[in-house]
């Protein structure tokens, strides 16, 4: 059983072109989170749902739109690509009392 | 703005050697912090959280410690193996939801 698992794991496209990325987590936690990690392996965090509701939005362009339709899922929409966003996605989930991360295996962008 | 580092960058150890990871956190208003450990092309696997009130956890060969007053904490791996070698990252929380990731130590345990 998969706790946080994340489509596709692989993505190719060009640029302009618009995709999503789909995140899901069978643990029950109320919090759910987007990274990226770029070429040096930095984590940054882009948002942060609890219970649906936007909590966290750092400084990301505004092409990328997360949505949650319910806790348990988390997906990422990006319009426009560019170069510059081709980079690992990680979803992940958590429970605000305890603070421990779980993550997806990951989303590898390259936009050509 | 929390930043957390991560000292040495890289590491490459003989096996069987015990060996010690550092991370380091500007603010220690902390909630907990949290290690992990990823495999080439994989997500992050939890290792260790340590709760702001607590000094240490320990994991079969694994003992991670938190010194908040200092804004330090140790990841000690005991009898190092090959199935060892990942890149381990740490992570401070400053609230429930917050977290604010090291620049990660890779670890290679030679054979």
């Amino acid at each position: 059983d998969t706790a946080v698992s994340q489509t596709p794991k692989y993505l190719v496209t060009q640029m302009g072109n618009d995709k999503s990325i789909k995140c899901e987590q069978n643990l029950g936690h109320d919090t759910m989170y987007w990274y990226k990690q770029d070429s040096k392996k930095f984590l940054k965090i882009m948002f942060s749902y609890n219970n649906k509701e936007l909590i966290i939005n750092e400084t990301v362009p505004n092409r990328f739109s997360p949505k949650s339709p319910d806790k348990a899922h988390l997906n990422l929409h990006i319009n426009s690509l560019e170069l510059g966003d081709s980079a690992v996605y990680f979803c992940a989930s958590g429970q605000g009392s305890t603070g421990e991360l779980f993550f997806g295996e990951g989303s590898r962008l390259t936009v050509l | 703005k929390q930043e957390v580092t991560q000292i040495p960058a890289a590491l490459s150890v003989p096996e069987g050697e015990n060996l010690v990871l550092n991370c380091s956190f500007t603010d220690s208003a902390i909630y907990n912090l949290q290690w992990f450990r990823q495999d080439p092309g994989k997500g992050l696997t939890s290792l260790l959280l340590i709760q702001s009130s607590q000094r240490e956890q320990t994991s079969g060969r694994l003992n991670a410690s938190l010194d908040k007053s200092s804004g330090r904490s140790t990841l000690y791996i005991a009898a190092s193996q090959p199935g060892d070698s990942a890149t381990y990252l740490c992570a401070v929380t400053v609230s429930g939801n917050q977290f604010y990731f090291g620049t990660g130590t890779s670890l290679t345990v030679i054979p």
